[in-house]
């Protein structure tokens, strides 16, 4: 079975941009979950999706947003960057939907260079 | 505010002893936790989960102890071999949400 797929690997932007990552789950599964990793704040949530709704939302600010289509597939957007913005940005995927399934499996991450 | 702590930053083992790797909570409400490891340019790899209904879990090398009343966990890796060599990531989740909290990690470097 495939893993969790992220594109692109790499991105290079400028302050002002806005930039749109996309993720393809594990064949299967219907959570999607994306994350932002950072030397200084860690790995920290962004949302999740499940049935293309939005199910949980971490604190990031308006500019941070996501969509799930039918398929499974999330993209996230990323408005107006700004140089802190600058992160691995993680995508997991989980069977979640069935009682008591709570791994997360990540795909490699897009890194993202705001100048 | 840190709901998820790992305090050690960095742990050293020599190859064929045991590992051990400490996490913290905070908010009583979790009740899942997983075990990560993360190689450079890579995603988090899930190793291995407990249910806050069990206070062991082991799965091969590995194996999570939790204790509820002092909300640790603890992963043991025995024995050590050098592909352990990775940053470990303890994570939390409340009530079957996928919105998962991470601690800080641990570089684990396993010495031959």
């Amino acid at each position: 079975k495939a893993g969790v797929t992220q594109t692109p690997r790499y991105l290079i932007k400028t302050r002002g941009q806005q930039v749109t990552l996309s993720c393809s789950p594990i064949s299967g599964h219907r959570s999607v979950s994306w994350y932002q990793q950072t030397p200084g704040q860690g790995l920290q949530f962004l949302f999740e999706y499940f049935s293309e709704t939005q199910r949980n939302k971490g604190n990031f600010p308006g500019r941070f947003s996501g969509r799930q289509f039918s398929n499974s597939r999330s993209e996230m957007n990323v408005s107006t960057l700004e140089l802190g913005d600058s992160a691995l940005y993680l995508c997991a995927s989980s069977a979640q939907g069935l009682a008591g399934i709570n791994e997360q499996f990540f795909g490699p991450g897009t890194r993202l260079t705001v100048l | 505010d840190q709901q998820v702590k790992q305090n050690s930053p960095s742990l050293s083992v020599q190859e064929g002893r045991i590992s051990i790797l400490n996490c913290d909570y905070t908010n009583s409400m979790f009740d899942y936790f997983l075990w990560y490891k993360k190689y450079p340019a890579e995603g988090p790899t899930f190793l291995i989960s407990i249910s806050s209904i069990k206070d062991k879990n082991e799965d091969g090398r590995f194996t999570v102890f939790l204790n509820k009343s002092a909300k640790h966990l603890s992963l043991h890796i025995v024995p050590s071999q050098p592909g352990d060599s990775a940053v470990y990531f303890c994570a939390a989740s409340a009530e079957g949400a996928q919105k998962l909290v991470f601690g800080q990690g641990t570089r684990l470097t396993i010495n031959p």
